[in-house]
């Protein structure tokens, strides 16, 4: 299987501050991933997939870059509404995999 | 709008085996890879396996051993086996569809279910 890693596992921002979340893969997955957002007791929604595309409606506030092994998931203004875990999950095999998460709190 | 709902029991005994069901509206169950994943309480997430209309199916190999996964076209459901469980399959399953990539004919969950907590307890 391929392992995703994700860093940081938390972290706390102020209202308007820019976000980044970072995933690396055990393997080269070229493009081939996606980022969830999922908030408390909720469904994880599609954000990003293809390493860089912005799912239909997504705030573009939201962007996703990367290629290979490492991949960058940003948030330019953070939101309140952007309290929530992201995800990271890579489909380069068969076998698809996610990243453990990053909890987004505001400070 | 695609709709899917997870349906089943929400208490499963040790050792017994958990079945979920998954009702797709809005959408034709021959039109897509269908998927099921879970999470833990408090964890992260976890694809379980997934299935085409055909019948072509994949699963995680992790949970090879113990899970069944298949389809309905007639009722537009599929639906999930899982034997043997223990505390650790303590989790909220959902039900997903998947699209397909250049490289894999599943790789994108875009439509979701609720989720339905299902715990493994005596």
């Amino acid at each position: 299987d391929i392992q995703m890693t994700q860093s940081p596992s938390s972290l706390s921002a102020s209202v308007g501050d820019r976000v980044t979340i970072t995933c690396q893969a055990s393997q080269d997955i070229t493009n081939y991933l996606n980022w969830y957002q999922q908030k408390p007791g909720k469904a994880p929604k599609l954000l990003i997939y293809d390493a860089s595309n912005l799912e239909t409606g997504v705030p573009s506030r939201f962007s996703g870059s990367g290629s290979g092994t490492d991949f960058t998931f940003t948030i330019s203004s953070l939101q309140p509404e952007d309290i929530a875990t992201y995800y990271c999950q890579q489909y380069d095999n068969l076998a698809l995999t996610f990243g453990g998460g990053t909890k987004v709190e505001i400070k | 709008q695609v709709q899917l709902q997870e349906s089943g029991p929400g208490l499963v005994k040790p050792s017994e085996t958990l079945s979920l069901t998954c009702t797709v509206s809005g959408d034709s169950i021959t039109s897509y890879f269908w998927s099921w994943i879970r999470q833990p309480p408090g964890k992260g997430l976890e694809w379980i396996a997934y299935i085409y209309y055909s019948g072509s199916t994949n699963y995680n190999p992790s949970l090879k051993s113990r899970v069944a996964i298949s389809v309905d076209t007639s009722k537009n459901q599929f639906s999930l086996r899982l034997s043997s469980v223990t505390a650790a399959d303590t989790a909220v399953y959902y039900c997903a569809r998947v699209l397909g990539s250049r490289v894999v004919p599943a790789a994108t969950f875009d439509y979701w279910g609720q989720g339905t907590l299902v715990t493994v307890s005596s």
